[in-house]
């Protein structure tokens, strides 16, 4: 498996404008996670899904933020409208588990919105 | 709630030396298991070392080791023999009730 594959790697936005990035977990891992990561804030837990359901979606900062999972090999994380504060790399993760594996991380994307 | 938390931002260390990066956490369950995950200027989250909550025998990965203190909710990470490619900001995480929780990471460098 290629690991957790995210997209795209960087993304540079205007504000205002739609954002969509995009996750494919590792086939089999029945939990995905959202993570932002900013130097003030650290990695923030933004929402995770299981077996494609959102499970939590309390760490999500507004409703401007939304995310899917259509199927077990695709989630999307959207932002609409978007606003500089939203400058932040974005991780994705997946796992087989709740407790007893590791969470496997895509390589981020770095959103800018100016 | 379940809350991690790493008090020192930055830390350094000699090459060769050893050093230890602290980590607090608090959680209402009896069985979560504790992480320590690595992160490269490459920006990768790399998988350090794993404790069980229920095992009372301190995991170890080679140069690595924790210092797991159940009672105390205290989850400290040991560099032994500390190498320039450990420069990292390193993260250490609770996994329970389904959430992993991150704390805000310690930076760490490692001199010549």
């Amino acid at each position: 498996d290629a690991g957790v594959i995210q997209s795209p790697r960087h993304e540079v936005t205007e504000m205002g404008q739609e954002v969509t990035l995009r996750c494919k977990p590792i086939s089999g891992h029945d939990y995905l996670f959202w993570y932002r990561q900013t130097m003030m804030r650290g990695l923030e837990l933004l929402i995770y899904f299981n077996n494609n359901v959102p499970i939590d979606d309390s760490g999500m900062p507004e409703d401007r933020f939304s995310a899917k999972m259509p199927n077990a090999s695709f989630s999307t994380l959207k932002i609409q409208p978007s606003e500089p504060r939203d400058s932040a790399v974005y991780f994705c993760a997946s796992s087989l588990g709740p407790l007893n594996t590791e969470a496997f991380f895509g390589q981020g994307t770095r959103l800018t919105v100016v | 709630a379940q809350t991690v938390t790493q008090s020192q931002p930055e830390m350094s260390v000699q090459e060769a030396e050893t050093v230890t990066l602290s980590c607090t956490y608090d959680t209402s369950e009896n069985n979560y298991y504790l992480f320590w995950y690595k992160q490269p200027p490459s920006r990768q989250m790399i998988l350090v070392i794993r404790q069980e909550a229920y095992k009372q025998q301190n995991a170890t990965e080679n140069r690595f080791s924790v210092n797991f203190q159940k009672a105390a909710k205290s989850f400290s990470l040991k560099i032994s023999d500390s190498q320039l490619g450990d420069t990292a900001m390193y993260f250490c995480a609770s996994f329970n009730t389904d959430k992993l929780i991150f704390g805000t990471g310690t930076r760490l460098q490692v001199f010549p």
